[in-house]
């Protein structure tokens, strides 16, 4: 059974950083591309980052180009969002999701994290 | 970036209901669409990929169609858990956008 779970997030002052991290398992992760998706309060859904299966592809919003960096351990089953220089707008629930692939560079999502809450505020 | 607009952006039905939610991009996408329902507090749930196949454990009442610029998810029986927000997220180019969501509300 597929499961994702998130953790590292929290109430973080603006300007600083924050590391979130989906812990994956029921599945091989190492063989499937994985998303960030953020979501802010009472707002809708907003893609975030993806990064292929060997972390060697890899693509931003450009809302966060530049300050987040998404990356992955293949050995742990680990996906992780490293998000600097915060800012009120950045606070969401974030959601890490499974993407499978369809066509080459096109892949959907089909399991979603339960999400984590980030509050940038001082 | 393309855009997704969904509409209407709420709906009010009964159980038993047929509802239609229509999705339109702002340049074609041929099929790279999917749809996401997702109820308060939780995570969204994938529905539908490739505009019209279900994804596996989804109700058949569930059903999507079109191509290219237009498409539908139409539920052909509203059953009393499928009063939720539903998403359309085309996944043809980067950025990956969403739609702004539908709501749909018991009537």
């Amino acid at each position: 059974q597929v499961h994702l779970v998130e953790s590292g997030g929290g109430v973080v002052q603006p300007g600083r950083s924050l590391r979130l991290s989906c812990v994956a398992s029921g599945f091989t992760f190492s063989s499937f591309a994985m998303h960030w998706v953020r979501q802010a309060p009472g707002k809708g859904l907003e893609w975030v980052a993806v990064i292929s299966y060997d972390g060697n592809i890899i693509y931003y919003a450009d809302s966060v180009k530049g300050r987040f960096t998404i990356s992955r351990d293949n050995s742990k089953n680990t996906l992780y969002l490293q998000m600097n220089s915060l800012g009120a707008e950045d606070t969401a629930v974030y959601y890490c999701a499974r993407a499978i692939k369809t066509a080459p560079g096109r892949y959907y999502f089909d399991y979603w994290g339960q999400g984590n809450l980030v509050t940038v505020s001082s | 970036d393309i855009r997704l607009t969904q509409s209407p952006s709420s709906l009010s039905a009964s159980v038993g209901d047929r509802v239609t939610v229509t999705c339109r991009a702002s340049q074609g996408i041929s099929n790279y669409l999917a749809w996401f329902q997702q109820k308060p507090g939780k995570a969204p749930k994938s529905l539908i990929y490739a505009a019209s196949s279900l994804q596996s454990g989804v109700p058949s009442r569930f059903s999507g169609s079109g191509s290219g610029t237009d498409f539908t998810l139409t539920i052909s029986s509203l059953q009393p858990e499928d009063f939720a927000t539903y998403y359309c997220q085309q996944y043809y180019s980067y950025p990956i956008t969403f739609g702004h969501g539908t709501r749909l509300d018991i009537k």
